[in-house]
């Protein structure tokens, strides 16, 4: 199984900040690397599908980046609304397989 | 819209069996795959497996397999899921999600306790 690990677990920084959030496969998952967003109680959220392509309604403040085993999700100005557990979750080999989040909150 | 509906929480017993609905709406049901996914407390997402409503085929993550059983009604647009031989371990919400993971329905709670 292709392990997918997450930094920092959480992460706070303040409004306005540029903040970036990393996840790294254990192998070249050829991009096929989603984002996901997790608010409390609700389902995740997709926000970037294959590593760089901006999910329809999602903010352009959002961006992600990467490629091999090595990938980045950009929130370039921090939103009170952005509080969240983020997931990376790669679909290039079975099983599918997601991060373990980094927990987003607001200094 | 899409929309993808699922039943509501559970409380079963340890050792019981468990089925839980995903009722798809807003799109053509057997134009996308259906994937499930579990999420225990606090904790990741499982990846589960998926089922073609299409043609009924199936595949499952090989932690699950002995554990999931897929199905889906065409007639309903409804996908379900069922998980056999329940312990405090499937304790989790179980969500299913649809066109690549960009639709996502609401989640069910399962609690397993005697």
């Amino acid at each position: 199984d292709i392990q997918m690990t997450q930094s920092p677990s959480v992460l706070s920084a303040s409004v306005g900040d540029r903040v970036t959030l990393n996840c790294k496969a254990s192998q070249n998952i050829n991009k096929y690397l989603n984002w996901y967003q997790q608010k409390l109680g609700e389902a995740p959220k997709l926000l970037i599908y294959n590593t760089n392509n901006l999910q329809t309604g999602i903010p352009s403040r959002f961006s992600g980046s990467g490629s091999g085993t090595d990938y980045t999700l950009t929130i370039s100005s921090l939103q009170p609304e952005d509080v969240a557990t983020y997931f990376c979750f790669q679909h290039n080999s079975w099983p599918l397989t997601f991060g373990s989040g980094t927990k987003l909150e607001i200094k | 819209q899409v929309k993808l509906l699922q039943s509501g929480a559970a409380l079963v017993k340890p050792g019981d069996s468990v089925k839980m609905s995903c009722k798809a709406s807003g799109y053509t049901f057997t134009d996308y795959i259906i994937h499930w996914v579990k999420q225990s407390h606090g904790k990741s997402l499982e990846w589960i497996g998926y089922i073609n409503p299409y043609s009924g085929g199936t595949n499952y993550n090989e932690k699950f397999k002995s554990k999931a059983t897929l199905t889906v009604d065409k007639s309903s647009s409804t996908a379900y899921m069922e998980f056999s031989r329940l312990t405090s371990e499937d304790s989790a919400i179980y969500y299913c999600a649809s066109h690549w993971f960009a639709y996502w329905g609401q989640g069910t709670l399962v609690t397993v306790s005697s």
